[in-house]
């Protein structure tokens, strides 16, 4: 299958802090990614969808303007974590989703923030 | 919302048993997808299922795509312990680019050697 990749795979900050998390597609250009968040033992939680060249789709309940995201190009979704809290702590997972007709989506291999 | 039930929520077996788990959603889905996640990584797609009564097989594993569209099924043969994992389904409204995922909750699988 396709690979996406994250980076980095583990971060800690200190609280206030803002994180930066990378996303890509390495072997395919990616029209649509996805950001979900995993609390332990918990299943994946949607909380954006992005379109390159487009801003960000929120779910309800995600503050945009706590979880920054960008797509500025086909290859790359980056999601900010600003003014990081320490219940900001949590599982951080990409996917992405090509041009194909089959609609399949590829996910990272995830981030783990925590904030101190 | 949409919303997915996942049963059972968690399975302990032995080795070489035949495992089965399943999702049902109260509305119509046109893809299902079965997934694997372990420990600190992201899930990895396994089974893919997109037409109604459509049953796949990858290796030791089988899935079904019920023929309501509102359920499907995950069957895994003579289990062995690098089985152990979260096993979460999935479901997709639409095929194209920008369709969601909406996921049930998942099985934790134990195999014990």
């Amino acid at each position: 299958g396709a690979v996406v990749s994250q980076h980095p795979s583990r971060v800690i900050c200190k609280s206030g802090t803002s994180v930066k998390i990378e996303c890509r597609s390495l072997d395919f250009q990616a029209t649509t990614m996805f950001w979900y968040r995993q609390f332990p033992k918990q299943s994946l939680m949607l909380m954006a969808t992005s379109n390159e060249g487009s801003k960000a789709t929120y779910e309800q309940g995600v503050e945009k303007d706590k979880f920054l995201i960008n797509h500025a190009s086909l290859t790359l979704s980056t999601l900010t974590v600003t003014s990081a809290h320490p219940e900001d702590s949590s599982f951080y997972i990409c996917s992405a989703q090509g041009r194909t007709n089959t609609g399949e989506l590829f996910f990272g291999e995830g981030s783990r923030l925590t904030v101190l | 919302g949409q919303q997915l039930n996942q049963s059972p929520q968690s399975m302990f077996i032995q080795e070489g048993e035949d495992v089965s788990m399943n999702c049902t959603s109260s509305s119509i889905f046109n893809t299902w997808l079965w997934y694997k996640q372990d420990p600190g990584e992201g899930p990895v797609l396994l089974i893919a299922l997109y037409k109604a009564g459509e049953l796949t097989s990858n290796g030791r594993l089988t899935a079904q795509f019920g023929i309501t569209r509102k359920d499907s099924f995950l069957n895994i043969s003579a289990s062995i312990p690098s089985d152990v994992g979260i096993y979460f389904c999935a479901g997709q409204l639409g095929v194209t680019s920008g369709s969601r995922l909406t996921f049930g909750e998942g099985t934790q699988l134990t195999v014990n050697p």
